[in-house]
């Protein structure tokens, strides 16, 4: 019920292409579902987040897609470049678990070919 | 500061020791978090502070962590009797706000902890 299952595991992409991550959850009280970004020796920095009243959210060439009916969200990276190059994790939380502990996906390492 | 800061960046320990992580969140957060990430996985919950406050500390793995922050600013999270299975990068985040309102944590660059 607290999972959030987050695939690919990682994914190479060419330059100019379009990354896609995809997160599955179970518990319908999640309310809300960030998207982190990780390079290797750093913290997670908030990339976009969304709330489930909305079915898309576009923030410059990220994209999250909301799917309340079947429980899933994705990020779309639109003109990939190689520095996007990173883990990236998707996140929720509310409800039972809390409005302040986030569930974090396993994370999607992704490449981007110069 | 500019964000949240931690130390040390990199503690080498052997199995039995005690270390202390310490975190600066960022000034005038309410809300500071730890987390555990293992090598090649997502960060996990391990508690939460309000102020001085731990309120929720449901993720700690054994008594042999604790966390402090008594003063409502810098937190430090402290392992006793090192484990090997404690090997990991310990993630501080903070937040404005209290639970509830806008949810954005902010993310320290981590302590990697090796328990040799």
């Amino acid at each position: 019920q607290q999972q959030v299952k987050q695939s690919p595991q990682s994914l190479i992409v060419q330059k100019g292409g379009i990354s896609i991550i995809n997160c599955a959850y179970e518990n319908t009280a999640f309310d809300y579902f960030p998207w982190y970004q990780q390079f290797p020796g750093k913290g997670p920095a908030l990339l976009i987040a969304i709330r489930p009243d909305v079915s898309e959210k576009k923030e410059g060439r990220f994209t999250i897609s909301f799917n309340k009916s079947a429980k899933q969200f994705s990020l779309h990276i639109m003109d990939s470049q190689p520095g996007d190059s990173a883990t990236y994790f998707c996140a929720a939380n509310g409800g039972t678990s809390g409005t302040y502990k986030y569930i974090f996906g396993t994370g999607t390492r992704l490449k981007v070919l110069a | 500061g500019a964000g949240v800061s931690q130390s040390p960046r990199y503690k080498v320990a052997k199995r039995g020791q005690d270390v202390a992580l310490r975190c600066d969140p960022i000034s005038g957060h309410v809300s500071l978090f730890w987390y555990q990430q293992a090598l090649g996985q997502g960060p996990e919950f391990l508690t939460y502070f309000q102020n001085e406050a731990q309120l929720d500390k449901s993720g700690l793995p054994s008594d042999r962590f604790f966390a402090e922050r008594p003063e409502g600013s810098v937190s430090t999270l402290k392992i006793q009797r090192t484990q090997q299975e404690d090997s990991a990068v310990y993630l501080c985040a903070s937040s404005l706000v209290p639970s509830g309102g806008l949810y954005e944590q902010y993310f320290g660059p981590g302590t990697r902890l090796t328990v040799t």
